[in-house]
């Protein structure tokens, strides 16, 4: 257990609607990054938070944001959502913002049909 | 942009054998990481190496930083069923996740 918590683990949508993914970091960890899994590309990187704050920026399409909150747990809002999108979408932490030491949550898996 | 070549994509072995994959890149990384990803899991970081050169053991795994900053190895001895899984190697340039790059992993079967 790495102690990151993401919700819901499956989610079953139609393409056009939108999805909010939620991720609790490991106590203490101020920083929370958001990574896309596909059968065939690997982890890319979406977006980075730090206290709050973006940090860092991916490849992370138009349609999707996201956000910290004050109590440092993060959501992903998907909207518009394209057959493409499905994927596994994972959320990591660090205690500071130096994208070595993630630790990951088990993942989100979206299915858009 | 930066990308990491991995390989093989797969691998067969039977329990007892060593493995042996590796990640290569045209760009330089100042450090390098390997995760496993076991099924249904989230990857797992197994060794972080930061120096050109740094070999870096743990347990069976053993890793090293390639002299030129563009390649690391992975290597598994003596393999286990419970060694099946996926396997990153990451390279991050410097602080800020934003270069941090995953390579397409490693699938390891291992038959007992």
């Amino acid at each position: 257990d790495s102690g990151v918590t993401q919700t819901p683990k499956h989610l079953i949508t139609a393409t056009g609607q939108r999805v909010t993914l939620r991720c609790s970091p490991r106590s203490g960890d101020l920083s929370v990054y958001w990574y896309q899994q596909s059968l065939d590309q690997g982890l890319q990187f979406l977006i980075q938070y730090y206290n709050g704050e973006e940090r860092a920026k991916g490849n992370i399409l138009e349609r999707f944001s996201a956000q910290q909150f004050p109590d440092l747990h993060s959501e992903l809002n998907l909207s518009s959502l394209e057959l493409g999108d499905s994927a596994l979408y994972f959320c990591a932490s660090s205690v500071d913002g130096s994208g070595t030491w993630l630790f990951f949550g088990e993942g989100s898996r979206l299915t858009v049909l | 942009g930066q990308q990491l070549n991995q390989s093989p994509q797969s691998m067969f072995i039977q329990e007892g054998e060593d493995v042996s994959m590796n990640c290569t890149s045209s760009s330089i990384f100042n450090t390098w990481l390997w995760y496993k990803q076991d099924p249904g899991e989230g990857p797992v970081l197994l060794i972080a190496l930061y120096k050109a050169g740094e070999l870096t053991s743990n347990g069976r795994l053993t890793a090293q930083f390639g002299i030129t900053r563009k390649d690391s190895f992975l290597n598994i001895s003596a393999s286990i069923p419970s060694d099946v899984g996926i396997y990153f190697c990451a390279g991050l340039t410097q602080g800020g996740s934003e270069k941090l790059v995953f390579g397409k992993g490693t699938k390891l079967t291992v038959n007992p």
